[in-house]
């Protein structure tokens, strides 16, 4: 099993540039999370899928950010325009979404904005 | 929200068992209890989680007081390899909210 695949491992870009970072679940996982993580606020809950449907994307920081799931074994976290405010570690992760099983993560996509 | 607290850090000598509390008083009769751990750059790991009972797997122990409202992990040989930081995490559903965890540090 490859575990929950991110792409890029790093990005840095220009203030104002769109950004797409992107995540493979594990196969057969129903259930998808993006989190982000700063030193300041530590791992936040941005927007989770459940069987490629937003369910609560309440951590959404603002309408810059938008995600997609446009089928099972795929999404995306879009940011436009990015800033500088947006660096960070951003992490995704899956679940079969039974109501105890554990979340897996992949190792996070870091993103610097100048 | 988190519902959880635990020490910002620990230290524990190389070899020896190492325990890390968390209290959960809020918890509801339904919510896991889970644990997991971040090893610098690396995305969070899953350890084990438990409900009611004291659990065991091959990387840890888990032990939950009767009354649920705290529990104990533990690490029975820490290696360094062990050094990251640790979340514990009360959970009914699938939404997991990261508090800032007890860095644990293992100490050659």
């Amino acid at each position: 099993d490859a575990g929950v695949i991110q792409s890029p491992r790093h990005e840095v870009t220009e203030m104002g540039q769109e950004v797409t970072l992107r995540c493979k679940p594990i196969s057969g996982h129903n259930s998808l999370f993006w989190y982000r993580q700063t030193m300041m606020r530590g791992l936040e809950l941005l927007i989770y899928f459940n069987n490629n449907v937003p369910i609560d994307d309440s951590g959404m920081p603002e309408d810059r950010f938008s995600a997609k799931m446009p089928n099972a074994s795929f999404s995306t976290l879009k940011i436009q325009p990015s800033e500088p405010r947006d660096s960070a570690v951003y992490f995704c992760a899956s679940t079969f979404g039974q109501p105890n099983s554990p979340l897996h993560f992949g190792n996070g996509t870091r993103l610097t904005v100048t | 929200d988190a519902k959880t607290t635990q020490p910002p850090s620990m230290d524990c000598a190389e070899g020896r068992a190492a325990n890390l509390p968390c209290n959960h008083s809020t918890i509801s009769g339904n919510e896991y209890v889970y644990w997991y751990r971040q090893i610098h750059s690396q995305g969070p790991q899953y350890i084990i989680h438990g409900l009611k009972n004291n659990e065991t797997n091959e990387m840890a122990s888990l032990i939950i007081t009767e009354d649920r409202k705290s529990s104990t992990l533990i690490l029975p040989h820490a290696t360094l390899r062990d050094t990251a930081v640790y979340y514990c995490i009360v959970s009914l559903g699938n939404q997991f909210y990261f508090g800032t965890g007890t860095s644990l540090t293992v100490i050659p």
